[in-house]
């Protein structure tokens, strides 16, 4: 069974500094799909970013990329020049191909401080 | 163009009682999924649903849950009987052609 470990309860960061938010995941599966997604505290989930396990390059979303280590299995979210707005819980995800089922991490409150 | 709504956005139920979440997914969407997010826990997937086929139930307790996605109309997660455990969010999420997930706002249930 595929799981998905965020180590990291919580961060904090200064606007307009730069944080990572760590995932590592654990999969037999060569082809899948990985997430991040962000709920503020209205709790809308929201999808931050995603990668596919078959692309080299790392995936970015203006200030947000991510650092893809296929091999490592770690899929780790930085966000630069932070917001006052992202402040929120980020959850990693993962998903086996054909299957449609997003298996989440227990999550990441980042608090951003001005 | 509408995002996925959920209706209620809180309900309060007594044990014992059912609990009807509805889901009107975005417009073309046809994959809804529903998730669970208990207190200070990440989402667990319940049900995927496709019109009027359930796809993958892996998720859903044996007992007391229940999911459609009718032909017209929004889709539905029932619950009865109902007990304090139940408490929680849930997610609905709908998909144009799977992969990416769009969330609505959540039912945020609880069980007094």
């Amino acid at each position: 069974a595929q799981t998905v470990t965020q180590s990291q309860p919580e961060m904090s960061v200064q606007e307009a500094e730069t944080v990572t938010l760590s995932c590592t995941y654990d999969t037999s599966e060569n082809n899948y799909y990985l997430f991040w997604y962000k709920q503020p505290p209205s709790r809308q989930m929201i999808l931050v970013i995603r990668q596919e396990a078959y692309k080299q390059q790392n995936a970015t979303e203006n200030r947000f990329s991510v650092n893809f280590q296929k091999a490592a299995k770690s899929f780790s979210l930085k966000i630069s020049d932070s917001q006052l707005g992202d402040t929120a819980m980020y959850f990693c995800a993962f998903m086996k191909q054909n299957t449609d089922k997003l298996i989440f991490g227990t999550g990441t409150r980042l608090q951003v401080f001005p | 163009n509408a995002g996925v709504m959920q209706n209620p956005r809180h309900l309060v139920r007594r044990r014992g009682q059912e609990a009807r979440l509805r889901c009107s997914p975005m417009k073309g969407h046809s994959h809804v999924y529903w998730y669970r997010q208990l207190p200070e826990e990440g989402l667990k997937f319940m049900v995927y649903l496709q019109k009027e086929n359930i796809i993958d139930e892996s998720g859903m307790p044996k007992e007391r849950f229940s999911a459609e996605f009718p032909k017209e109309g929004p889709s539905i997660l029932r619950i009865q009987q109902v007990v304090r455990g139940d408490s929680a969010a849930y997610f609905c999420a709908s998909s144009p052609v799977r992969v990416e997930q769009y969330f609505g706002p959540g039912t945020r249930l609880t069980v007094l």
